[in-house]
């Protein structure tokens, strides 16, 4: 039971580029969440979804797309790469009430 | 806004003390209040969760009181360890976004001196 896995560790992008940070979870959760965190902050809510085929915004959307195809994975596509989307991005994934976060990706977009 | 922060960004203590992070929400209708633990490198880790109908929870060496009528929300560490020494967010949510969306706090650093 590996929990909450998360590739890559680590990601260097020129502002334009695209890229999918992946999300994967062998719990059997439906809930499944994306969350950014910058220097200092608190973790904000980019995406969620509540299972399959269903996805929904949270507080920070802009930028940023996802999809649920299956129940495991939860990838979060970036289009074109900001400086402003420099951030670490975790995601979530959680029975009714408890969270599990992944280790995280650092994201620097230059 | 609806929000939910903490007093203090930091919070220094000797080891053995007992430790107080402090939490103030202002939605109302939040039911659900969670306490992590985030260390360096890491994600964030479960520590207590408390519901709306307690006003105190306990685990082991952590105590989680909330008062309602003030909207905070407190996390008490007993006999505070060196290794407990991170970064303490709490994390409110509402039924209808159960397991799902949590709207954060900033975050107390805790340091632990031996």
């Amino acid at each position: 039971n590996a929990g909450v896995t998360q590739t890559p560790k680590f990601q260097v992008l020129k502002t334009g580029q695209s890229m999918t940070l992946q999300c994967a979870q062998d719990m059997n959760h439906e809930y499944m969440s994306w969350y950014r965190q910058d220097p200092g902050m608190g973790l904000r809510l980019i995406h969620y979804s509540v299972g399959a085929g269903i996805t929904d915004q949270g507080e920070v959307p802009n930028g940023y797309n996802v999809s649920r195809s299956t129940t495991e994975d939860f990838p979060l596509r970036l289009l074109s790469a900001a400086p402003s989307q420099t951030s670490v991005y975790f995601c979530a994934s959680s029975s009714i009430y408890e969270q599990y976060f992944g280790p995280g990706t650092r994201l620097t977009v230059t | 806004g609806e929000s939910v922060g903490l007093h203090l960004p930091t919070l220094s203590v000797q080891e053995g003390d007992n430790s107080i992070i402090n939490c103030a929400y202002s939605n109302s209708a939040s039911d659900y209040f969670i306490w992590y633990k985030q260390e360096s490198g890491k994600g964030p880790q479960f520590i207590i969760d408390i519901r709306s109908n307690m006003d105190k929870r306990q685990g082991q060496r952590v105590t989680v009181l909330l008062n309602k009528t003030v909207k905070h929300l407190s996390l008490q560490i007993a006999a505070t360890q060196p290794g407990d020494s991170a970064v303490y967010f709490c994390a409110e949510t509402r039924a209808n976004q159960a397991g799902t969306a949590l709207i954060f706090g900033k975050g107390t650093t805790l340091s632990v001196s031996s």
